[in-house]
């Protein structure tokens, strides 16, 4: 199955800077890559997905850019603000499920 | 998303006793999904379902139990054989039965051993 890993697992950053976090997957036969939010006790969010014919998505400030190649997605967080903070889950298809990885914890330092 | 509903909230078990976490789904969403959160985990697949009266194990469903005879109604049974059943439980849904279709979650329930 697929087998997806995100890096770094805790992520520091000034408010105002940008935050990136990336997510490598296995299966070069994936198509569709989705990024949720999750605030502590609270459901996780889709806030963004990319599919693989296309290389970049923006929605506002966020974004997701797609590397098939090496076989990694990276979500982009820009001006970031202290409502940023949370864990960020990403995933993958696997078979005929998602596979999700394991969540980067995003702290914005005010 | 306003569409799945999950019940109770909050949930206590007594050893030996089984407990039913209900999630309904309004959205007419083919898929539905049981997910297990562990602190540092992230989230685990118990199991799921893509039509009605059928479902799949997912990566840790020992100890567990689902039906789905209508088709927004999914309800998980979290056994006596299950060890350590506290967690934080996530139903989710999704349009189709493909894996590249977007989940949306419900608020979850959590589980305690009294």
């Amino acid at each position: 199955g697929e087998n997806v890993e995100q890096h770094p697992s805790t992520l520091s950053v000034q408010e105002g800077d940008s935050a990136v976090i990336k997510c490598t997957y296995s299966d070069s036969a994936s198509n569709y890559f989705p990024w949720y939010k999750q605030e502590l006790g609270k459901r996780p969010q889709l806030i963004i997905d990319i599919r693989s014919n296309v290389g970049e998505k923006k929605d506002q400030r966020i974004a997701v850019t797609l590397n098939k190649t090496a076989k990694h997605f990276s979500l982009h967080i820009t001006e970031t603000q202290p409502e940023d903070s949370a864990v960020y889950f990403c995933a993958a298809p696997s078979g005929n499920r998602l596979a999700f990885g394991k969540g980067n914890q995003v702290v914005v330092i005010p | 998303d306003g569409g799945i509903t999950q019940s109770p909230k909050y949930l206590f078990r007594k050893e030996g006793q089984n407990v039913t976490l209900s999630c309904e789904q309004n959205l007419n969403h083919d898929a539905m999904y049981w997910y297990r959160q562990d602190p540092g985990q992230g989230l685990r697949l118990i199991y799921y379902s893509q039509i009605v009266n059928d479902f799949q194990k997912g990566d840790i469903a020992e100890g567990y139990s689902v039906s789905r005879e209508k088709k927004e109604s999914f309800p998980l049974t979290v056994t006596s054989a299950q060890k350590n059943p506290t967690a934080f439980y996530l139903c989710a849904s999704s349009p189709g039965t493909a894996s590249n279709q977007p989940q949306h979650f419900g608020d979850g329930t959590r589980l305690s051993i009294l």
